[in-house]
Parts: structure tokens; sequence; C-alpha cells
């Protein structure tokens, strides 16, 4: 396992709803990246955080935010739920050492169903 | 077009045989490259990383042409466990994975 518990595991709600997914990394990790994994495809980049900053984002609405805490756990917010945000969130944690490729390792996700 | 492309699949093979899968990339600016593998309902889980020589680990070699912006993944001597998704993955800032191709191995 990679230390990276994500809660909770199976979530469903209704359109126009908002939602809260909560991670938290590795421990001696620092930054924690987003994905949105819908049903049949790779995972897409929503952003990452860093020290408690956004450093970094995918092509996602404004909808989707975050926040990171001093203990370097996430959490990832979506408002105003549509039917095709339905799918598999998974963070990963790495460790920025300055490098240019840190590896990330990822939790077991958050399945997200909207009705 | 998406940013990595991935051989659709799904690969259905016996136990035993060398399957490959192709991967290409779009953004010339991408610095580095991995292969991951997806159980059924599971996380992603780090396989391998493409190094401009190429590298191996095992059955598996990847290799990356920046020429072309081509990357594969080649197994050797499949094992039923091998049986997962796996995905390819081009980075620069942040990571950008490919659909993923399905592999079977069969008994």
């Amino acid at each position: 396992e990679t230390g990276v518990t994500q809660s909770p595991t199976h979530l469903i709600k209704t359109r126009g709803q908002q939602v809260t997914l909560r991670c938290s990394s590795q421990s001696g990790h620092n930054t924690v990246s987003w994905y949105q994994q819908a049903l049949g495809q790779g995972p897409q980049f929503i952003f990452q955080y860093y020290r408690e900053e956004e450093n970094g984002r995918g092509n996602f609405p404004p909808r989707f935010s975050g926040l990171q805490f001093p203990n370097y756990s996430s959490e990832l917010n979506v408002n105003a739920l549509e039917l095709d945000d339905s799918a598999l969130y998974l963070c990963a944690s790495s460790s920025n050492s300055g490098g240019p490729y840190n590896e990330q390792f990822f939790g077991p996700g958050t399945r997200l169903t909207v009705l | 077009r998406k940013e990595v492309e991935q051989d659709p699949g799904p690969f259905n093979v016996p136990e035993g045989a060398t399957v490959a899968f192709n991967c290409t990339y779009s953004n010339s600016a991408s610095q580095s490259f991995f292969w991951y593998r997806q159980d059924c309902r599971k996380e992603p889980k780090l396989l391998m990383s493409v190094y401009s020589s190429g590298n191996e680990d095992g059955r598996f070699t990847a290799q990356l042409n920046r020429a072309s912006q081509y990357i594969s993944l080649l197994i050797r001597d499949s094992k039923l466990s091998d049986s997962a998704t796996y995905l390819c993955v081009a980075h620069n800032n942040d990571m950008r994975f490919g659909a993923g191709t399905r592999l079977t191995v069969k008994p």
C-alpha cells in the first residue's frame, strides 16, 4: 500500500449539489495532485497543491476547487455537480524535491456518482 | 486530439506470449515518460519510467523515441498476473495520461 488514503470510498449526489473529497498524503510528502478518471479513460489532471498553494491546474472549470492543509492533507471541492462529474477521483502524493519529476503515489480513489 | 494516444486494445493473449503497446504524445516539451499499471477498480501504480536510452526491468522493456514522440512497452513471456490496463504517461509540469490499453492474458 502507498500510505495515501482517501475518503469517502463511494459517494452518490444529485445534480446541483456540492461535494468535498478528502486525501491524506503519504508521510514525508508535501505535494498532492488530484485527477478525475471517467469510465474507460485515463486519469485527467485537475490541479496540484504544494505547500498549501495551487501549483498548476488542468482544464477544469472554477467550480472545481481545492485546499491543502499544513499537514499536507488536501480537499477537492466540486460545486454545482453535473452528471458528467461522475467518475473516480484520485489523489496522488509526492515529495517535491525540486527535480523535473517526483514519483506520485496514488490513493485508492473516491467513486462519485451524480444522479 | 488527445495529448497522449494509446492503442485502443483490448489485447487478449495466451500465457507466454510477447505483447507490445504503443503510445504517442503531442507535446514536444514533455520531459519524462512512464508506464503505469491499473488493475480493475484499483488505483494506478508506477510500472516503470522510460528514458531516452530505453530501459528494461525483467520481462518488461520500455523504449522512447523523442524524434517521433513515440513510447512503447514490450512484455515478454506474459503471465496471468499481467492482466491489467496499461497507461502511458507524458510529464511536463503535470502528468498527462493516455486512455489506457487493456491486456488479458489467458491460460
